[in-house]
């Protein structure tokens, strides 16, 4: 079956440092999701792209993090630097592009798990 | 996207049907309920999804009440494996895809 793919699944940084997570959805796959989740909350998208384009980033902190996917498939979240609070599990999501008679389900990454120390 | 209420927390028997409810009284009418769960240090799941009529699939059934501001996500013989938090989300369903806004979930537990 196929899945979305996250690296690393664990990364422990300093704060004021660089940190990059990479996800490659399922193939195929048009729409592509950042996600963060602080322990014991839901998740909380930062940014949503369609192919290459970034369709939604209004909740992305943007003076610190950001995200690409050049070629419209795989895709990376950047923070720089990173802060105390950016500790969580970042997750990636993707879903076929939309339309009348589909679910549009999107199918979630194992995560990464950040610690910033 | 409509805001949604759901305990927090549900214990269920397992071999016994778990129901697990959840309020949308806000829900518009072109808003549809997602169902998600997610297991302990996995990222979520879909579930199931409707609008307006009863659905059933391999995993779960979801009732939806005839005005639309509850429903109920049915396991119908909960297993040890389905203790995750479960995710109730109404959310429009866009062309292009849109954001799950998740809130806290319910944290069912299955009991031996």
């Amino acid at each position: 079956e196929a899945e979305v793919a996250q690296s690393p699944r664990y990364k422990i940084t300093e704060k004021s440092q660089a940190v990059a997570f990479w996800c490659d959805p399922i193939s195929g796959h048009a729409t592509l999701y950042w996600y963060r989740q602080i322990l014991g909350q839901g998740p909380e998208l930062l940014v949503q792209f369609q192919d290459e384009s970034v369709v939604d980033d209004s909740q992305l902190p943007k003076d610190r993090f950001s995200a690409e996917r050049l070629k419209g498939v795989d895709s990376t979240l950047k923070i720089q630097p990173a802060e105390l609070g950016d500790s969580a599990m970042y997750l990636c999501a993707s879903s076929i592009r939309g339309g009348a008679g589909t679910s549009n389900e999107q199918f979630f990454g194992p995560g990464t798990r950040l610690t910033v120390l | 996207d409509a805001k949604t209420t759901q305990p927090p927390s549900m214990d269920c028997a397992e071999g016994r049907a778990a129901n697990l409810p959840c309020n949308h009284s806000t829900i518009s009418g072109n808003e549809y309920v997602y169902w998600y769960r997610q297991i302990h240090s996995q990222g979520p799941q879909y579930i199931i999804h409707g609008l307006k009529n009863n659905e059933t699939n391999e995993m779960a059934s979801l009732i939806i009440t005839e005005d639309r501001k509850s429903s109920t996500l049915i396991l119908p013989h909960a297993t040890l494996r389905d203790t995750a938090v479960y995710y109730c989300i109404v959310r429009v369903r866009l062309a292009s895809g849109s954001r799950l806004t998740f809130g806290e979930g319910t944290q069912l537990t299955v009991n031996p």
